[in-house]
C-alpha cells in the first residue's frame, strides 16, 4: 500500500539548517505531484511547499520563500526539504503528502500524508 | 491576503447531522477539499474537488457547494467523528487551509 515516511526532523538553533526527507513506497512517485505541509504545536495545518512529478516546477508559501528548497529524487523514491536560516515560527510537524490533481497552476488535494516528523526551532 | 474561515468549534449529539462551513471569496474559481485529523494522528482526507468522496470514507460524509461557502456534512453523526476538520482550496499556485473546525460529538 501507499507509504510516506518523514525523517530528519530534531532540534536546531535559530538560524541553522536542516533537511528532511520523505521516503515513498507502493506507488510511483514519478507519476505525482508532492508537497510538505506543516502543523504549528496546537495549530492548524499550513502548507509549505510542492513540486512536480518531474521537478520542473516548484511553488513555496510566502513565510518560507527564500528560505526552504524542495527537491526530489524520482530514482530514489524520495522527497526533501531543505531548511535555512531557521526561525522559532518555523518550529511544527512537517508532513509530506502526495498532491494529486495537482499542475503547475495548482489545485488537487493532498492524500495520503505521512506520519510527520517533528522540527523544533529553539536556542 | 485570500482566507478560508471556519467556525472554530462545533457540537453535535450522536445520530444527529453536522454541517462545517467553510467560507472564502475564491471558493467559486477553486474546487475545496476537507480533511479529518484526529488527535495525535496525521490528516485525513474524507472530500475532494467539492462532493467527492475517497474510497474508504463512510458514505454519512458529504459536500457541497454553494456561492462563496463549501459545506461538509456529516449525516448520522458517530462518536469516532469527533476531531478537527480543516477545508483547502487553492489561490493561484498557493495551497491554503481554513483555520480548522473542532467537532464534539456529545
Amino acid at each position: 500500500q501507499v507509504q510516506l515516511v518523514e525523517s530528519g526532523g530534531g532540534l536546531v538553533k535559530p538560524g541553522g539548517s536542516l533537511r528532511l526527507s520523505c521516503a515513498a513506497s507502493g506507488f510511483t512517485l514519478s507519476d505525482y505531484y508532492m508537497s510538505w505541509i506543516r502543523q504549528a504545536p496546537g495549530k492548524g495545518l499550513e502548507w509549505v511547499s510542492s513540486i512536480s512529478s518531474s521537478g520542473t516546477y516548484t511553488h513555496y508559501a510566502e513565510t518560507v520563500r527564500g528560505r526552504f528548497s524542495i527537491s526530489r529524487d524520482n530514482a530514489k523514491t524520495s522527497l526533501y526539504l531543505q531548511m535555512n536560516s531557521l526561525r522559532d515560527e518555523d518550529t511544527a510537524v512537517y508532513y509530506c503528502a502526495i498532491a494529486s490533481g495537482t499542475s503547475y497552476e495548482g489545485g488537487g488535494w493532498f492524500d495520503p500524508w505521512g506520519q510527520g516528523t517533528l522540527v523544533t526551532v529553539s536556542s | 491576503s485570500y482566507e478560508l474561515t471556519q467556525p472554530p468549534s462545533m457540537s453535535v449529539s450522536p445520530g444527529q447531522t453536522a454541517s462545517i462551513t467553510c467560507s472564502g471569496d475564491k471558493l467559486g474559481d477553486n474546487y475545496a477539499c476537507w480533511y479529518q485529523q484526529k488527535p495525535g494522528q496525521s490528516p485525513v482526507l474524507v472530500i475532494y474537488q467539492n462532493d467527492k468522496r475517497p474510497s474508504g470514507i463512510p458514505e454519512r460524509f458529504s459536500g457541497s457547494y454553494s456561492g462563496n461557502t463549501a459545506t461538509l456534512t456529516i449525516s448520522g453523526t458517530q462518536a469516532m467523528d469527533e476531531a478537527e476538520y480543516y477545508c483547502q482550496a487553492w489561490d493561484s499556485s498557493t495551497a491554503l487551509f481554513g483555520g480548522g473546525t473542532k467537532l464534539t460529538v456529545l
